[in-house]
């Protein structure tokens, strides 16, 4: 099984649509985050989390929002989609301690907003 | 902000040939690190340098921390068609926000069987 699990893997929806992408971890790691992927563009942080009561706005939150239900568990919201939130979505995760330790990544999920 | 530069943005090569990439920075990093993603999956970690100069080995990939701690280097010997795919490089910010990564924009490796 995938230590860092993210839900739905496809995606296609309309615009103006609520949408929410899940993922979920057996690593028992504190620190989740979420990323889109666009071509060139590498990967861009969009929301990061320490523990269940710490949120915090990455370099692209405009336009979405996001919940840590549980420690194993981040999700993230995209209230009104719009086209250009076509992308790749990646969970990641990390331990707690520490600075730099390294990110453990989901496979994605695939973005289609028509 | 902190940004990665990687060369080249792709390569093509014949199966067998040696490969070398790198990532630089106008930056201080105290830790590189080096991602491969699959096409269709999530980018996985290959290699972490974590002091300046080391030099670290992963079969046949090898991997760089500059000695300025502006850049760093990843090598795949003898390359194989399954070494197909985009190689990030990432780092830590520095400061007290070095819980997140800045990741380069990737090199797209192609191999010709």
């Amino acid at each position: 099984d995938a230590d860092v699990t993210q839900t739905p893997r496809n995606r296609i929806t309309k615009t103006g649509k609520r949408i929410m992408l899940e993922c979920s971890q057996t690593k028992g790691h504190d620190r989740m985050y979420w990323y889109r992927q666009d071509p060139g563009l590498g990967l861009r942080l969009i929301y990061y989390s320490f523990d269940v009561k710490d949120i915090n706005k990455g370099e692209i939150s405009d336009g979405y929002s996001v919940s840590r239900q549980a420690q194993a568990k981040f999700s993230l919201s995209l209230e009104s989609a719009i086209p250009n939130q076509t992308a790749l979505y990646f969970c990641a995760t990390s331990e707690g301690t520490g600075g730099n330790q390294p990110q453990h990544f989901g496979d994605g999920t695939r973005l289609s907003i028509l | 902000g902190q940004q990665l530069n990687q060369s080249p943005q792709s390569m093509f090569i014949q199966e067998g040939e040696d490969v070398s990439m790198n990532c630089t920075s106008s930056s201080i990093f105290n830790t590189w690190l080096w991602y491969k993603q699959d096409p269709g999956e999530g980018p996985v970690l290959l290699i972490a340098l974590y002091k300046a100069g080391e030099l670290t080995s992963n079969g046949r990939l090898t991997a760089q921390f500059g000695i300025t701690r502006k850049d760093s280097f990843l090598n795949i010997s003898a390359s194989i068609p399954s070494d197909v795919g985009i190689y990030f490089c990432a780092g830590p910010h520095s400061g007290g926000s070095n819980y997140k990564l800045t990741f380069g924009k990737g090199t797209l490796l192609t191999v010709n069987p």
